[in-house]
């Protein structure tokens, strides 16, 4: 079968670094992404892993295993607006995304 | 700017009335689009993906004759809540893929939160 796994909150200093862990089983993978959504607002796209590797773009990176099911995202020099929910995502054989619950990242001062 | 935008932001309809949602792709032709619920604090459900020019795909347990969705053009399509209820109340997002385009980003629009009175 298929699932997909993250925290559910998880709250961090302004200026810190974060890790959100997500892991998956899945047959089939063609990609993990993550995203990040503000309350009342359309996710926004962050990142895309589909190779082993650690992938990153400024504050933000984003791991990914492959052999373990296992991405991370991390975020350093955490600031105010960092405040939102994070969510993978992987897509399947069927090139479908499978979502995770999110993770609500509370940024406190 | 955005890429997929979405119309309206924001609805309130009277029980028992239909809602129309657009989603229209403004820089690209999208052959497939795909239309999410999203419940308070919860993830995106996918509900159905539509392709132009042909029938929409339903994912299970969702009611087609409840939720139609049109895909007219390859820059327009459209979800239409028909005979809203309150249980229908909820956040709705579409979002297209460029074609061909290797990273797989999904692009979502703004979204439309619907309430039913």
């Amino acid at each position: 079968g298929q699932n997909i796994d993250q925290p559910t909150e998880m709250t961090a200093t302004e200026g810190a670094i974060v890790q959100i862990n997500c892991t998956y089983q899945t047959s089939g993978f063609n990609g993990l992404f993550w995203y990040q959504q503000h309350a009342g607002e359309a996710p926004t796209f962050l990142s895309y892993n589909v190779l082993d590797g650690l992938e990153e773009k400024g504050r933000f990176s984003s791991f990914l295993s492959r052999s373990k099911g296992y991405s991370y995202l991390l975020l350093k020099e955490l600031q105010m607006k960092d405040s939102a929910s994070y969510l993978c995502a992987f897509m399947d054989s069927n090139y479908q995304l499978i979502w995770g619950a999110g993770t609500k990242l509370i940024i406190k001062p | 700017g955005a890429v997929v935008s979405q119309h309206p932001s924001r609805v309130i309809c009277k029980s028992g009335t239909s809602v129309k949602i657009e989603c229209r792709s403004l820089d690209f032709q999208a052959t497939t689009m795909f239309w999410y619920r999203q419940f308070p604090k919860k993830s995106l459900m996918l509900m159905a993906t539509s392709n132009e020019g042909s029938k929409a795909t339903y994912e299970q347990g969702v009611e087609k004759d409840k939720f139609l969705i049109n895909h007219a053009s390859l820059t327009l399509s459209t979800l239409t809540v028909t005979s809203a209820h309150p249980e229908d109340s909820s956040f709705y997002i579409c979002s297209a893929r460029r074609p061909q385009e290797d990273t797989g980003e999904l692009f979502f629009g703004e979204g439309s939160r619907l309430t039913v009175l």
